[in-house]
């Protein structure tokens, strides 16, 4: 069956280092790879898309990769800020549908220490 | 201001009562989509729909009705049948298939 690992344990950094976040899947080929933010009680927001075809995608101080050979997304966070601090998701893409259906990861929780 | 709404934001229930939470976007998108989250768990869909008066179960649909009449609104029933409703119920919607999500602040039930 479809799966989908990301650390369950938090990351914990200093404010001003690179935050490296890991989505693992495994049985599955989506057109599509997609990282959101949580904060706790509220909705997840939008961060990047990438695509099968696309191996980089960069927005700011964020950067995510994606290997379809290790079935692997890296997500990292530059000089990151304690208000990075929040619940990071990874969402896979549908491949052959075309429903739109996301395959969400459990997230990892990312702690910036000042 | 453009966005989903969500209400109420705390709801709680007596056990066999049917809920229902309120879903209404404003972003003319086609697509929305109703999630469950519980603590530690990553999202899991519920139901989906792309287009008005259409709609598809996801991957915990037991339990659980929606209808789609209008294209701002995505209603979901949580019905007595549902085992553990208690959760985080989050709706989001897209301006089509392969585009981001965008979503609600979520409603907290808890049934008792």
């Amino acid at each position: 069956s479809q799966k989908i690992e990301q650390n369950s344990e938090a990351l914990n950094i200093q404010e001003g280092k690179t935050a490296t976040l890991t989505c693992n899947y495994t049985n599955y080929s989506p057109a599509y790879l997609q990282w959101y933010r949580q904060d706790p009680g509220r909705g997840p927001v939008f961060l990047l898309l990438i695509r099968e075809n696309e191996k980089e995608k960069r927005k700011e101080r964020l950067k995510v990769t994606f290997d379809t050979t290790l079935k692997q997304s890296l997500f990292h966070i530059t000089a990151s800020q304690p208000a990075d601090s929040a619940t990071y998701l990874c969402a896979l893409g549908p491949g052959s549908s075309n429903t739109g259906k996301l395959i969400f990861g459990q997230g990892t929780t990312l702690q910036v220490k000042p | 201001d453009g966005g989903i709404t969500q209400s109420p934001k705390y709801l709680f229930r007596k056990e066999g009562q049917n809920v229902t939470l309120s879903c209404e976007q404003n972003l003319n998108h086609d697509a929305m989509y109703w999630y469950r989250q519980d603590p530690g768990q990553g999202l899991r869909l519920i139901y989906y729909s792309q287009i008005v008066n259409d709609f598809q179960k996801g991957d915990i649909a037991e339990g659980y009705s929606v209808s789609r009449e209008k294209k701002e609104s995505f209603p979901l029933t949580v019905t007595s049948a549902q085992k553990n409703p208690t959760a985080f119920y989050l709706c989001a919607s897209s301006s089509g298939t392969h585009y981001e999500q965008y979503f609600g602040p979520g409603t907290r039930l808890t049934v008792t």
